[in-house]
């Protein structure tokens, strides 16, 4: 079965800092990837997929996420973040043709 | 428009009392899927549905949860004789037809069993 690892459970990160999120899958098939953010209190939303395709996968917010096939890796990386960017993030992978396995998630605290 | 719908928002039971779950999805997507969010397990897939018919209940971990789907749209996730573990965050997501990578969640149920 695929499967999804988050290697941070926390990231303390400063306003206008950049931040890298990893995340390492383990499949040895084709893989479709995803990274959805829980703010507070909220549902998960959608922020970037990868499909197939450019390895490089810009998403909303300005998030981005590299595919590396060689690293079995899917790190989320912003160069900069805002305050509001606070919030949990989860890496998914579909597994079958429906569901999605999604890792432990990351919180991401940003300081003034 | 609208989008996936859940209600209650939060819910407190006893163990042993029964519990119903809705989701209302986005209008339009045929595929729905119910997961779990808990402290101990993070976020698990419990069952998905195509239309009326739920193709894959893998996820669901007892035989005290059912769920089902009528006309195509709303859906209802039950649980019987609640225990404590059951006490999580049901989330439930929608999405188009054969779009399972653009799944669109609801802000889900959160469930308390004392």
């Amino acid at each position: 079965a695929q499967s999804v690892t988050q290697l941070d459970s926390q990231v303390p990160v400063f306003e206008e800092a950049p931040v890298e999120l990893r995340c390492n899958y383990s499949s040895s098939v084709s893989v479709y990837l995803f990274w959805y953010v829980q703010y507070p209190n909220q549902g998960l939303q959608l922020l970037l997929k990868y499909l197939s395709g450019s390895t490089l996968v810009k998403g909303i917010n300005g998030f981005e996420a590299e595919f590396n096939k060689s690293q079995t890796s899917f790190h989320l990386r912003k160069p900069s973040v805002h305050i509001s960017d606070t919030a949990e993030y989860f890496c998914a992978v579909r597994q079958g043709a429906q569901k999605l396995v999604f890792g432990q998630g990351t919180r991401l605290t940003i300081n003034p | 428009g609208a989008g996936v719908s859940q209600s209650p928002s939060n819910k407190v039971t006893e163990k042993g009392k029964d519990v119903e779950l809705r989701c209302d999805p986005i209008s339009g997507h045929t595929a729905l899927y119910w997961y779990r969010q808990s402290l101990g397990q993070g976020l698990e897939f419990l069952i998905y549905f195509q239309g009326n018919s739920a193709p894959d209940k893998s996820g669901l971990p007892s035989d005290r949860f059912s769920a089902e789907r009528t006309g195509g749209s709303v859906s209802t996730l039950t649980i019987q004789r609640t225990q404590q573990e059951d006490s999580a965050v049901y989330l439930c997501a929608s999405s188009l037809a054969g779009k399972s990578d653009t799944q669109y969640f609801g802000p889900g149920t959160r469930l308390t069993v004392l």
